[in-house]
């Protein structure tokens, strides 16, 4: 089956840890993005990546970084100097292009502890 | 400035009701799209709907449909005969040009709108 798969499903940090968040797509597509949720915030764009080996910033880049090495796979990670990382993370995927939709995976819960 | 606003922060109906969700939108783009997406407990968000900016018809796929006005910069989604498992988060979102590469585009999100129907 197609879709967008990402891991761990929950995650848990100690403050001042890195963590990378895993997201790998089977449909072929170019465009990848990585979503943050907060309760009552919507979805803000964190970084997204047209193709492979390039990516841009989003609304809220600071404090993560991305890699797009290959076109399946833009793992996201959380560094420690992100002040508020708890939160509901949402990969996507998508043909280039305004007019395509974007699928998503199924997003990791990180909480910071 | 917000460029997708859903007023409507949580709605409770009971079950067979009818109900809308709002969604208005602003950008300065003469071709942009405008998406529905629905995200059950589960967490996972939904594709429901794509409408381009050149195509005002009103869409009906089953108990849903859709109605969008540029003169109002607004695209609403009516459910009807509102159904338990229409119980879900419902976000608005709208894909424009985004900065100088070509094929930059992204989707801006509204905050969504908490839906909840009771049996």
């Amino acid at each position: 089956d197609g879709g967008i798969t990402q891991s761990p499903k929950y995650l848990f940090r100690k403050e001042g840890q890195n963590v990378t968040l895993s997201c790998e797509q089977n449909l072929n597509h170019d465009a990848m993005y990585w979503y943050r949720q907060d309760p009552g915030q919507g979805l803000r764009l964190i970084y997204y990546s047209q193709i492979v080996n390039d990516f841009q910033k989003g609304d809220i880049a600071e404090g993560y970084s991305v890699s797009r090495e290959k076109k399946e796979s833009f793992p996201l990670t959380v560094t420690s100097a992100q002040k508020n990382p708890t939160a509901f993370y949402l990969c996507a995927s998508s043909i280039t292009g305004m007019n395509t939709e974007a699928f998503f995976g199924q997003g990791t819960r990180l909480t910071v502890v | 400035a917000q460029k997708v606003t859903q007023a409507q922060t949580e709605i409770s109906v009971v079950e067979k009701e009818d109900v809308t969700l709002d969604c208005v939108y602003e950008t300065r783009d003469t071709t942009y799209y405008l998406f529905w997406y629905k995200q059950p407990p589960s967490g996972e968000l939904v594709f429901l709907i794509r409408r381009n900016s050149f195509d005002e018809q009103n869409e009906i796929s089953g108990r849903y449909s859709w109605n969008f006005q540029k003169s109002t910069s607004s695209f609403n989604f009516t459910i009807t005969a509102s159904q338990v498992v229409d119980s879900a988060v419902y976000f608005c979102a709208l894909s424009e040009n985004w900065g100088s590469g070509a094929g930059s585009y992204q989707l801006t999100f509204g905050k969504g709108t908490k839906l909840s129907v009771i049996p």
